[in-house]
């Protein structure tokens, strides 16, 4: 079985700072990781993946997140958030082989970026 | 424009009265899924499909149902809606290619009253 644990319902960053999304996986083998993020009355959109290869991953909007494997954690950053970051982030996990293809998402973080 | 469309966007209903969302995708892809979004609780996955004709259970499929006969295509179907069954809906594909990302449609939310 495969699973996401995102331990914060809530971020809350200053414009400006540093933000950190915490997620954390549990999957057999080596897991497809992936970020999601949902502004309000949307759809998920797809901000960055980790399936093989350098640890730090970069993505959309100046998102880059980080994969350690010793921690099994898979934390979305961001240099200097702004307030148009905020919204709902999802972090996924899916198992290279074998089981299902379709992801399994965390419940999700709420960014608050404040002016 | 590659896209995932489901249909309605806004749906009000009555306990009992069957229903259908549509979902289609036209970027070819094999794998479609249906998740539903409550507050707290975060994306569950509701069914899934690997292929035409191919379908299986996610975490919460009870009272509800799916069917995939052409690619494109993944309607959910819900033959009794009940009051607990109020969410909002989200369809979403990708290919099967290693680590391909999912592509979600814009949400369907239903009110079961």
């Amino acid at each position: 079985a495969q699973s996401v644990a995102q331990p914060e319902d809530q971020v809350n960053v200053a414009e400006g700072n540093p933000l950190t999304v915490k997620c954390t996986y549990s999957v057999s083998g080596n897991p497809y990781l992936f970020w999601y993020v949902q502004y309000p009355n949307r759809g998920l959109q797809f901000l960055l993946k980790y399936i093989t290869g350098d640890n730090l991953v970069k993505g959309s909007y100046g998102f880059e997140a980080e994969f350690n494997k010793s921690q099994t954690s898979f934390h979305l950053k961001k240099p200097s958030a702004l307030v148009s970051d905020s919204a709902l982030y999802f972090c996924a996990v899916r198992a290279t082989s074998g089981g299902s293809y379709i992801p399994t998402f965390g419940r999700g973080t709420s960014l608050i970026v404040h002016p | 424009e590659a896209q995932v469309t489901q249909n309605p966007r806004y749906l009000i209903t009555v306990t009992g009265k069957k229903l259908t969302v549509t979902c289609s995708q036209n970027m070819n892809h094999e794998y479609m899924s249906w998740y539903r979004q409550d507050p707290g609780l975060g994306l569950r996955q509701i069914y899934y499909s690997m292929n035409v004709e191919v379908t299986d259970k996610g975490d919460v499929p009870e009272g509800y149902k799916v069917s995939r006969k052409e690619k494109r295509n993944f309607p959910l179907i819900l033959e009794s809606p009940s009051p607990n069954q109020t969410s909002l809906y989200f369809c979403a594909s990708s290919s099967p290619g290693l680590g391909d990302e999912q592509y979600f449609g814009p949400g369907t939310r239903l009110t079961v009253t």
